[in-house]
């Protein structure tokens, strides 16, 4: 069981909104640590999406957005594309654990 | 280009050990904590510890750390992952990734494959 919960999949149509939650604790993101979120298409290497809970790193379309509130963070993707299906990863610190600790992963269908 | 390259795929057997090695370039070695990463197949994503090159500070998963050691040659700007007493479970792509606490992993070496079989 990971210490982050995401829902194993989501799906949307071409040009919806789409969001994937991760549920933590109060020892990781309830306890204020970052947030980040990773993209990774099969076969290769994980890509960080969105760090520091909302920020995009340069090259990331402003589609991707993050959020966090209290114990849990969202990513949200709108205008959905067909290569946006991938798996997708949320990420945090937990201090009871002194450890990173990710979400179990979630894979994106586009219908 | 700041990257960070691995070592090649390696077949074990169980019992044996793997040491996987991740060389950086691009960018100041010892500013940024390293990160190792394994994903089974078809499974998820799963943090093994780091170290910081800076000071040699490491922190392991706490059901890995009896068996895992990472160490770093600032000599070389390389970071190594060992991992004792493989089992089958083992078997999966082994990443190395520069890592800060507040803007995660930027970063990501090209991943290594380990084997563990009989």
């Amino acid at each position: 069981q990971s210490v982050l919960t995401q829902p194993p999949s989501v799906s949307g149509a071409p040009g919806q909104r789409v969001t994937i939650s991760c549920t933590g604790s109060s020892s990781n993101i309830g306890a204020g640590y970052d947030v980040h979120w990773y993209q990774q298409f099969p076969g290769t290497t994980p890509k960080l999406l969105i760090y520091g809970s909302t920020n995009r790193p340069s090259g990331v379309p402003d589609r991707f957005s993050g959020s966090r509130s209290g114990t849990s963070a969202s990513l949200a993707i709108t205008g959905l594309q067909a290569e946006d299906e991938a798996d997708y990863y949320c990420q945090s610190y937990d201090r009871s654990l002194t450890n990173w600790v990710f979400g179990g992963g979630t894979k994106l269908a586009v219908l | 280009q700041v990257q960070l390259v691995q070592s090649g795929a390696v077949l074990k057997r169980p019992g044996a050990s793997v040491k996987v090695s991740c060389k950086a370039s691009g960018y100041s070695f010892t500013i940024y904590a390293i990160s190792w990463v394994r994903q089974a197949p078809g499974q998820g994503l799963e943090w093994m510890g780091w170290i910081s090159p800076y000071n040699g500070y490491t922190d392991y998963a706490q059901n890995l750390q009896d068996r895992v050691t990472i160490t770093a040659d600032t000599s070389t700007s390389t970071v190594y992952v060992e991992l004792r007493s493989l089992r089958s479970d083992d078997t999966a792509v082994y990443y190395c990734a520069r890592s800060v606490l507040s803007e995660g992993m930027d970063v990501w070496g090209q991943g290594t494959t380990v084997t563990v079989s009989s």
